[in-house]
């Protein structure tokens, strides 16, 4: 079985610039989650989404960053614009039954980079 | 607020070696507690999910416990080989709510 497929793995961009992070989760999934990780505050949650619906964006740092769940197979986390703050790795998620279990499924992450 | 704690931050030891990472977490109402493996560069492995009415959890090598009333989790790990070097990662679970992720113990395992 295919697990969650994140691109780019890598994307290095410039300051100002738009950056943007997709996701399929894993086929019939219903909640998908954006990590953030680096090694000063290590894996932060940005957003989590339940049947395509955000249910909690506390962790969404400020209004450059957006996240989009158009379908059960997709979505997407925006940064606009893009600050050197921003470099990390983003790491999707998905889960089934996730306020039952908890159990999580991570995709290989994106690594950002913003010069 | 749920604070989850991993000591010591990197642990390194000879192949063959019998380990013990430990995970404290200051909220007791937790659902589960999950362990996880990072490997450089990579995702996050789920290693072993133990409920919050198990006491352990065991796969191959790996032996997780839980002890909700001292906040405690433990991951052993048997006969420690090479491959093993990553890093681990627990996190508590407390239902509708965030996972909370310790920062993890980053092991090597010295051939």
């Amino acid at each position: 079985d295919a697990g969650v497929i994140q691109s780019p793995r890598h994307e290095v961009t410039e300051m100002g610039q738009e950056v943007t992070l997709r996701c399929k989760p894993i086929s019939g999934h219903n909640s998908l989650f954006w990590y953030r990780q680096t090694m000063m505050r290590g894996l932060e949650l940005l957003i989590y989404f339940n049947n395509n619906v955000p249910i909690d964006d506390s962790g969404m740092p400020e209004d450059r960053f957006s996240a989009k769940m158009p379908n059960a197979s997709f979505s997407t986390l925006k940064i606009q614009p893009s600050e050197p703050r921003d470099s990390a790795v983003y790491f999707c998620a998905s889960s089934f039954e996730y306020l039952s279990t908890g159990e999580l499924f991570f995709g290989e992450g994106s690594r950002l980079t913003v010069l | 607020k749920q604070e989850v704690t991993q000591i010591p931050a990197a642990l390194s030891v000879p192949e063959g070696e019998n380990l013990v990472l430990n995970c404290s977490f200051t909220d007791s109402a937790i659902y589960n507690l999950q362990w996880f493996r990072q490997d450089p560069g990579k995702g996050l492995t789920s290693l072993l999910l133990i409920q919050s009415s198990q006491r352990e959890q065991t796969s191959g090598r790996l032996n997780a416990s839980l002890d909700k009333s001292s906040g405690r989790s433990t991951l052993y790990i048997a006969a420690s080989q090479p491959g093993d070097s990553a890093t681990y990662l627990c996190a508590a679970f407390q239902g509708a709510q965030k996972l909370v992720f310790g920062q993890g113990t980053r092991l090597t395992i010295n051939p």
